[in-house]
């Protein structure tokens, strides 16, 4: 199995802070992506990376930053988090076989308080 | 417009039967893909299936089926012989291989899928 994994794996913050999740892989995959996830709405998708210090929004970016300086880490920054930011977040890779789909992260909770 | 649409939000079957999940896609690339993932109550996000619309067979994994009706645009899945580990939310997806060089995967909003024992 391709080797992503993100951190951490649940976290509570306080409203205005600012919060950064990680996503690592193994697998040298060029391609990342930043999904949050809430009922109802389904994957949204907040940003992706084609490249070291290539990245573009994605539906939902107001409000997140991303960097990727390493093939390997992609980062997620929540600026001044807000309670509509309470969800799950997840990271995916594009494989390179099987139609180039994802390999999803184990997803991080995100509550803001 | 909604590229991906799940009409069932939640289906049951009873354990051992086959139920089939739907899903009608919208789009003008002839190129494209589609993907089912199953998220059980745990959360992780797992690859079931893959067809690719040049593909003249429908894709087959195991229990997983992918019924491909090109004219008609939808790609419903198929799970035979049900299991009480079935039970799950279901996501449909499409890439459009035109669209882009970013590989981004459009998703529909899941059914919710329980096998009752």
């Amino acid at each position: 199995d391709a080797g992503i994994t993100q951190s951490p794996r649940h976290k509570v913050t306080e409203t205005g802070t600012p919060v950064t999740l990680r996503c690592h892989q193994t697998e040298n995959h060029r391609y990342m992506y930043w999904y949050r996830q809430d009922p109802g709405h389904g994957l949204r998708l907040i940003h992706y990376s084609y490249g070291v210090k290539d990245t573009d929004k994605g539906e939902v970016s107001d409000g997140y930053s991303v960097s990727r300086s390493k093939t390997e880490d992609f980062l997620l920054t929540l600026e001044s988090a807000t309670s509509s930011q309470t969800s799950v977040y997840f990271c995916a890779i594009s494989a390179g076989t099987g139609g180039y789909g994802y390999t999803f992260g184990s997803g991080t909770r995100l509550t803001v308080v | 417009a909604q590229k991906i649409t799940q009409t069932q939000p939640g289906m049951f079957v009873q354990e051992k039967e086959a139920v089939t999940l739907d899903c009608t896609y919208d789009t003008s690339d002839p190129s494209y893909g589609l993907f089912w993932y199953k998220q059980p109550s745990s959360g992780e996000m797992i690859f079931l299936i893959y067809q690719g619309s040049y593909d003249q067979q429908n894709a087959t994994e195991g229990r997983y089926s992918l019924n491909f009706q090109k004219a008609r645009k939808s790609a419903n899945l198929v799970i035979s012989a049900s299991q009480l580990g079935d039970s799950a939310m279901y996501f449909c997806a499409m890439r459009e291989h035109n669209a882009g060089n970013n590989r981004k995967l459009i998703w529909g909003l899941g059914t919710s899928l329980a096998v009752n024992p």
